[in-house]
């Protein structure tokens, strides 16, 4: 069965401090991958998403970067955090195409 | 761009009583998607809907997408504490877009 895990689950980072968050999928191939950040008590906000390794989109201009170096890795980065970029980092991988996502637990991220 | 819209924000609801969770998108789609988030959880993905007009149901959720395929309802029957939680809808035309949810706590 496929398995999406992220770390840290929670990280609390200083203003100008760099960010590197991990997705990893166990149990599938080629998987479309996808960042969202949740604003406490908010709906979700599409980051990135990439279809393949290399592939990165981005959906709102921001202090945000994604990678994907491993078909099964995914990774969220910023070179300076904001306090603005405090939130819940979500990872999803989509079965098929249009198909239903499957979220990781997240991690809880507080810039102070 | 493609835009879906979710009304109530908030749902407060006694126990055993019903309720809808309404959704909107401003463009025709392709499938429908629903997740519940549980406090201080993840979204988990419920049901997709397909088709014009489909109804599903899961023990007391009942599903539907609209004729339309622009609109789409959650209806929970004898709410339980176990219902708490967010529900979104995810509208998929070439992408998917979140609504930004309904919030639904219970009184016992």
């Amino acid at each position: 069965s496929q398995t999406i895990h992220q770390w840290p689950a929670t990280l609390v980072q200083p203003v100008g401090s760099p960010l590197s968050l991990e997705c990893t999928v166990e149990g599938t191939s080629n998987p479309n991958l996808y960042w969202y950040r949740q604003a406490a008590g908010r709906g979700l906000q599409l980051l990135f998403y990439s279809v393949g390794i290399g592939q990165i989109s981005s959906e709102v201009p921001q202090n945000l970067s994604a990678s994907r170096p491993q078909d099964r890795q995914f990774i969220l980065s910023s070179k300076k955090l904001l306090l603005s970029d405090s939130g819940f980092y979500l990872c999803a991988w989509e079965r098929g195409l249009a198909g239903e996502q499957y979220f990781g637990p997240g991690t809880r991220l507080t810039v102070t | 761009g493609q835009q879906v819209m979710q009304i109530p924000q908030y749902q407060h609801v006694q126990e055993g009583e019903d309720f809808t969770t309404y959704c909107n998108s401003s463009t025709t789609l392709s499938n429908i998607q629903w997740y519940k988030q549980r406090p201080g959880g993840h979204p988990v993905f419920l049901i997709q809907l397909v088709k014009s007009g489909e109804v599903k149901k899961q023990k007391r959720l009942t599903f539907q997408f609209g004729e339309a395929k622009k609109n789409s309802s959650l209806h929970i029957t004898a709410t339980q504490t176990t219902d708490v939680g967010t529900y979104f809808c995810a509208g998929n035309d070439y992408k998917l877009s979140f609504g930004a949810g309904t919030t639904v706590t219970v009184r016992a």
